[in-house]
């Protein structure tokens, strides 16, 4: 069934360190995935997007790899700061006639240490 | 331009009450979604609006729920009677096209219920 999950629900890194987290999802259907990330007290945010055409796309600081082969994203986030520190969730959606939905993982939690 | 905003940003309420949660989407958006993180799990898909009409509502676990888009503006959820498990964060996004490049996301509404 449609799924995404997570490999890890938590990371903890030092400020200045590289961040990798990982997503596994299920939908081979799916053609366009999403990471977000969410502060507490606040809704999820947009951090970047890649669609299934695409194996890497680069952002300021952040870089996502889709593997569709396996069906695995990742977020890799360069020197990670303090302010980084939030819950991460990738999305994804199938297209179709749910165009509009998308499918989100269980997030994982990000600790940044001075 | 101002974000989505969700109110009341918290509700307490016992079980059997009505509540109802309301979601201005950034203006000029046509496409509005409710979502909803129960128990600290993954972030669900609830509906998705065109403006005024449902697009998709195959999130929706009951009929307890009843979402409304009149005028093709703000929107409501309305919980009646609500439940214990219908706790958790209520979050509302939009999108000025069906759906490219990611939602933008309220601070989502928390409601407990007792």
């Amino acid at each position: 069934g449609e799924s995404v999950g997570l490999h890890l629900p938590t990371l903890s890194v030092q400020e200045g360190d590289n961040s990798i987290i990982n997503c596994a999802y299920s939908n081979s259907a799916s053609d366009y995935f999403i990471w977000y990330k969410q502060e507490s007290g606040k809704g999820p945010q947009f951090i970047i997007d890649i669609r299934s055409n695409m194996d890497k796309r680069q952002g300021q600081r952040v870089t996502v790899l889709l593997n569709k082969t396996v069906k695995h994203l990742s977020l890799q986030i360069a020197a990670t700061q303090p302010g980084d520190s939030a819950v991460y969730f990738c999305a994804e959606n199938a297209g179709g006639t749910s165009y509009g939905k998308l499918t989100f993982g269980q997030g994982t939690i990000l600790t940044v240490h001075p | 331009e101002a974000g989505v905003t969700q109110f009341p940003s918290h509700s307490v309420i016992e079980k059997g009450q009505t509540v109802t949660l309301r979601c201005d989407p950034i203006s000029g958006h046509d496409n509005l979604y409710w979502y909803r993180r129960v128990m600290g799990k993954e972030i669900k898909f609830l509906l998705h609006f065109v403006k005024e009409s449902k697009q998709d509502e195959s999130g929706m676990p009951n009929n307890r729920f009843l979402a409304e888009r009149t005028g093709g503006t703000y929107s409501t959820l309305k919980v009646q009677p609500a439940e214990l498990e219908d706790s958790g964060v209520y979050f509302c996004a939009s999108s000025r096209k069906a759906f490219n490049y990611g939602y933008t996301f309220g601070s989502g509404t928390r409601l407990t219920v007792v």
